[in-house]
C-alpha cells in the first residue's frame, strides 16, 4: 500500500518559474515528509510538517498541509536548473515508510 | 559514520549467481529500509527492520530475496539465483525511529545490474 501519491507525475517549467507538486495519502497521519532525488541515488531529506502545522517555509520551499483533505503540496519558488530532480512525499501513516511514484520536475535553463 | 552507507556502489553480475548488497546505517537509528527502484520508476518498498522487532518482509518480491539485520546494525540483503528483472538500484535508508515520524537518511545505493 502507498502512504502518499504524487501528482503531476512531471513538471516541466522555465528557471525562474514556480513549481507546485502535490501528495494525497488516505489515511490519519501525524507528520508527512517531502523528499528530493537526484539522478536516481539516495533521497535527500527537505523538509516535515505535522499534523497541526498547515504551512512551512524553508528557503525557497514552502510545504501545505491540509488533513481535511489529506493532502499536501510543495511550491518551490523561483526555481533553479538545479532544482531538477524528482520529488516524493511519505507520511508516518504506517509503521514503515513507503513513497509514491513521485513528481519529475524539470527546470529549463 | 557520517550517512548511511551502502556496497557495492555497482555490481554485474551474471544470471544465476547470487548477490549480496551491504549497507551501513547511521549509528543509533533503529529504523532500517531497503528499497528497490528501477529505471525511471518510483521506490519499491522491500523490507523494513525496527529495533529488535521481527521484520516487516511483505515487500520482498520473492523467495530468491532476503535480508537480515545483525546486532541492531549493519544489514545485508541477498539475492538468490538473480534474473535480469532483478536489475535495478537499490537503496537504504535508516531514521532514528519508526516509520515517517523523524527523518530519513539515504545511501547512495548500489546498481545491480544482471546480464
Amino acid at each position: 500500500s502507498q502512504q502518499g501519491e504524487e501528482d503531476p507525475q512531471a513538471l516541466s517549467i522555465q528557471e525562474g518559474e514556480n513549481a507546485t507538486m502535490n501528495c494525497s495519502y488516505k489515511t490519519s497521519i501525524n507528520n508527512l515528509q517531502w523528499y528530493r532525488q537526484n539522478s536516481g541515488r539516495g533521497l535527500v531529506h527537505l523538509i516535515l510538517i505535522r499534523s497541526n502545522e498547515r504551512e512551512k517555509h524553508s528557503g525557497r520551499l514552502r510545504v501545505t498541509l491540509d488533513t481535511s483533505k489529506k493532502s499536501s503540496s510543495l511550491l518551490i519558488t523561483a526555481s533553479r536548473a538545479a532544482d531538477t530532480a524528482s520529488y516524493f512525499c511519505a507520511t508516518d501513516a504506517y509503521s514503515d515508510m513507503r513513497f509514491g511514484a513521485g513528481t519529475r520536475l524539470t527546470v529549463k535553463p | 559514520g557520517a550517512g548511511v552507507s551502502q556496497s557495492p556502489s555497482n555490481k554485474v553480475t551474471e544470471k544465476g549467481k547470487d548477490v549480496e548488497l551491504r549497507c551501513d546505517p547511521i549509528s543509533g537509528h533503529t529504523a532500517l529500509y531497503w528499497y528497490r527502484q528501477s529505471l525511471g520508476q518510483g521506490l519499491e518498498f522491500l523490507i523494513y527492520f525496527q529495533g529488535n522487532s521481527a521484520p516487516d518482509k511483505s515487500g520482498l518480491p520473492s523467495d530468491r530475496f532476503s535480508a537480515e539485520r545483525t546486532g541492531g546494525s549493519v544489514s545485508t540483503l541477498t539475492i538468490q539465483r538473480t534474473q535480469q528483472e532483478d536489475s535495478a538500484v537499490y537503496l537504504c535508508a535508516s531514521s532514528m525511529r519508526q516509520g515517517a515520524r523523524t527523518e530519513a537518511f539515504f545511501g547512495q545505493g548500489t546498481r545491480l545490474t544482471v546480464v
